[in-house]
């Protein structure tokens, strides 16, 4: 049971053009979601989170745009850097008392120059 | 500020060894995950730690897989015996606060291939 899903596995664009990467999830309890980006031989990090009481998040180049009715997710980039190609995961946190987060299977993100 | 340690980075096993993983958070966290991440997957949470008590081991295999935190500070995680399908890189993650969970800080990981 696939609770965070991220269609796509992977994902190529151009220097300085948009990049949108999606998510979509199942459980209407999840009241947080966050995206991490990993790089090879490395542990995620922390890119941006957006509360569900929210439907836009912005951080620089980051922006997160959350649709509670449709229970999806996406993250843009603009512009797209070649440094940014890594995988991204997409994370949702379920309320509760420990607030586990479940993960995406992650989208290979390249940036081409 | 050092970040999370893991070792070894690497491992290779065959079947029905034993292995163990060590992870150091980083200084003054509160709170340490273990994840499961299997090639073309998440990472999936296998137990999480507040101080040296378990929060959530629902995930973990607890047939085969034990963990434990000593005085709230270092974790070691256990896979006895080893199957193939253990195949994966572990994660070990800290945080300093129970309810930011983007505050989680994640080690390299360590890769297990079993054989």
């Amino acid at each position: 049971d696939q609770q965070v899903k991220q269609n796509s596995p992977s994902l190529s664009v151009q220097e300085g053009r948009i990049s949108i990467l999606n998510c979509d999830y199942t459980n209407s309890m999840f009241d947080y979601f966050l995206w991490y980006k990993k790089y090879p031989a490395e542990g995620p990090t922390f890119l941006i989170s957006i509360s569900s009481i929210k439907d836009k998040n912005e951080d620089g180049r980051f922006t997160v745009f959350l649709n509670k009715s449709a229970k999806h997710l996406s993250l843009h980039i603009v512009p797209s850097q070649p440094g940014d190609s890594a995988v991204y995961f997409c994370a949702a946190r379920s309320g509760g008392s420990n607030y586990k987060l479940t993960f995406g299977k992650g989208t290979l993100l390249t940036v081409n120059p | 500020e050092a970040g999370v340690a893991q070792s070894p980075r690497y491992k290779i096993i065959e079947k029905r060894q034993s292995v163990a993983f060590w992870c150091n958070p980083i200084s003054g966290h509160a709170t340490l995950y273990w994840y499961q991440q299997i090639l073309g997957q998440g990472p999936k949470l296998l137990i999480q730690f507040q101080n040296n008590g378990v929060v959530d081991d629902s995930q973990l295999p607890k047939d085969r897989f034990s963990a434990e935190r000593l005085k709230g500070v270092d974790s070691t995680l256990k896979i006895q015996p080893a199957k193939l399908e253990d195949s994966a890189v572990y994660l070990c993650a800290s945080s300093p606060e129970w309810t930011r969970q983007e505050t989680q800080y994640f080690g390299p990981g360590t890769r297990l291939l079993v054989l």
